[in-house]
């Protein structure tokens, strides 16, 4: 079946440490983006990217990097300069521009 | 006035009852629209589209109102399952980038 996988489900995060969460599709998407949702509040944009090697910054990405070496893979990492990392954070991909996104079913990270 | 406004809720309903929402937004040029219901915990997942004609799915039917700038969402005998919080997004497709704004929800309570 075609999806978004994401992984772990569940990830802690000592201070001071950095950390990556993985995004996996085959969709065949060109469009990936990552969000982050704090508990009761809207889908905040992380960072995004259309095409293979190219990335931008969404509205919250200080704190945040990726890497987009695949079509598939969307990998994103919290740095230890994130000093509020505890949220659900949502991968998702897009297949055109006004095609909708669909989302992998998310990583919950906690600090420990 | 922001981008895309949603009452948050909550909205109490007993079953079978018929119940709407609406999803305002602040951009006339905005081209494509979505509804996604999500779940307590969970990612979200697209409910339908909304086309300029007005489009039904079952029980559920969207409407896009361009000249009020809103999209609506109605959910005719609801069912205890559709308790969730449901999401509006509106997309403006650009040359480079496509701008994806999500409501922050409605929250809908199906009582027994």
């Amino acid at each position: 079946d075609g999806g978004i996988t994401q992984s772990p489900k569940y990830l802690f995060r000592k201070e001071g440490q950095n950390v990556t969460l993985s995004c996996e599709q085959n969709l065949n998407h060109d469009a990936m983006y990552w969000y982050r949702q704090d508990p009761g509040q809207g889908l905040r944009l992380i960072y995004y990217s259309q095409i293979v090697n190219d990335f931008q910054k969404g509205d919250i990405a200080e704190g945040y990097s990726v890497s987009r070496e695949k079509k598939e893979s969307f990998p994103l990492t919290v740095t230890s300069a994130q000093k509020n990392p505890t949220a659900f954070y949502l991968c998702a991909s897009m297949a055109g521009a006004y095609q909708p996104q669909h989302f992998g079913d998310g990583t919950r990270l906690s600090i420990l | 006035r922001k981008e895309v406004e949603q009452d948050p809720g909550p909205f109490n309903v007993p079953e079978g009852a018929t119940v709407a929402f609406n999803c305002t937004y602040s951009n006339s040029a905005s081209q494509s629209f979505f509804w996604y219901r999500q779940d307590c915990r969970k990612e979200p997942k697209l409910l339908m589209s909304v086309y300029s004609s007005g489009n039904e799915d079952g029980r559920f039917t969207a409407q896009l109102n361009r000249a009020s700038q809103y999209i609506s969402l109605l959910i005719r005998d609801s069912k205890l399952s559709d308790s969730a919080t449901y999401l509006c997004v509106v997309k403006e497709v650009g040359n480079r980038d496509d701008k994806i704004i999500f409501g922050k929800g409605t929250r809908l309570h199906i009582l027994p």
